[in-house]
């Protein structure tokens, strides 16, 4: 168990709807990564909040965002939601900003219809 | 040409046997390299983090960087069949603005058969 928790574990939505997933890093943690995997794309980085504020942003669409809130929870929303959008999302949180140790959580499977 | 590339595999191996999985990496400013483990339906576990070029042993498990060949490796002696799992590198760079974001190879399946 590394300490992160994520929820919901499974998520089965339709094409157009919006969901959000929440994330709780480790006790200590003020770094939040947000990932995709996918079986043909892997483990793709999203976006990384550290400390509330936006630190950097990998390959995320306008269709979501994210923010980490003063108590250091994350949440995650994707929007208008496609086909492929289904994918396993991974949230990893870290005590610093450079963020060379993660520890993920179980993630949230989504899945969209 | 991929900014990190890892074999997938599937590698099947006997129990016992010595396990090599690799990656190659372009990118010359990476300068920190994991390696993780991922069960079926289950989030990548920190296994071994390496800063630079060297050697890192940990248990049955030693981790290689060679910055000169971007080549980084991960050995696992005496295989068991609880290491049966798909083995993930990672690196990043640093830059003077802060963090660089984690990049992941796409990960090489192992099963250790008993």
């Amino acid at each position: 168990d590394s300490g992160v928790t994520q929820t919901p574990k499974h998520l089965i939505t339709a094409t157009g709807q919006r969901v959000t997933l929440r994330c709780s890093p480790r006790s200590g943690d003020l770094s939040v990564y947000w990932y995709q995997q996918s079986l043909d794309q892997g483990l793709q980085f999203l976006i990384q909040y550290y400390n509330g504020e936006e630190r950097a942003k990998g390959n995320i669409l306008e269709r979501f965002s994210a923010q980490q809130f003063p108590d250091l929870h994350s949440e995650l929303n994707l929007s208008s939601l496609e086909l492929g959008d289904s994918a396993l999302y991974f949230c990893a949180s870290s005590i610093s900003p450079s963020g060379e140790t993660q520890y993920f959580g179980p993630g949230t499977r989504l899945t969209v219809l | 040409q991929k900014e990190v590339e890892q074999d997938p595999g599937p590698l099947s191996v006997p129990e016992g046997a010595i396990v090599s999985l690799n990656c190659t990496y372009s990118n010359s400013a990476f300068q920190y390299f994991m390696w993780y483990r991922q069960y079926s339906r289950k989030g990548p576990e920190l296994l071994m983090y390496t800063y630079s070029s060297g050697n890192k042993e940990d248990g049955r498990f030693t981790a290689q960087v060679d910055k000169s060949s971007k080549y980084i490796s991960l050995f696992i002696r005496d295989s068991q069949p609880s290491d049966s799992a798909t083995y993930l590198c990672a690196m990043s760079a640093v830059s003077q603005g802060g963090s660089e974001k984690l990049v992941f190879g796409k990960g090489t399946k192992l099963t250790v058969n008993p």
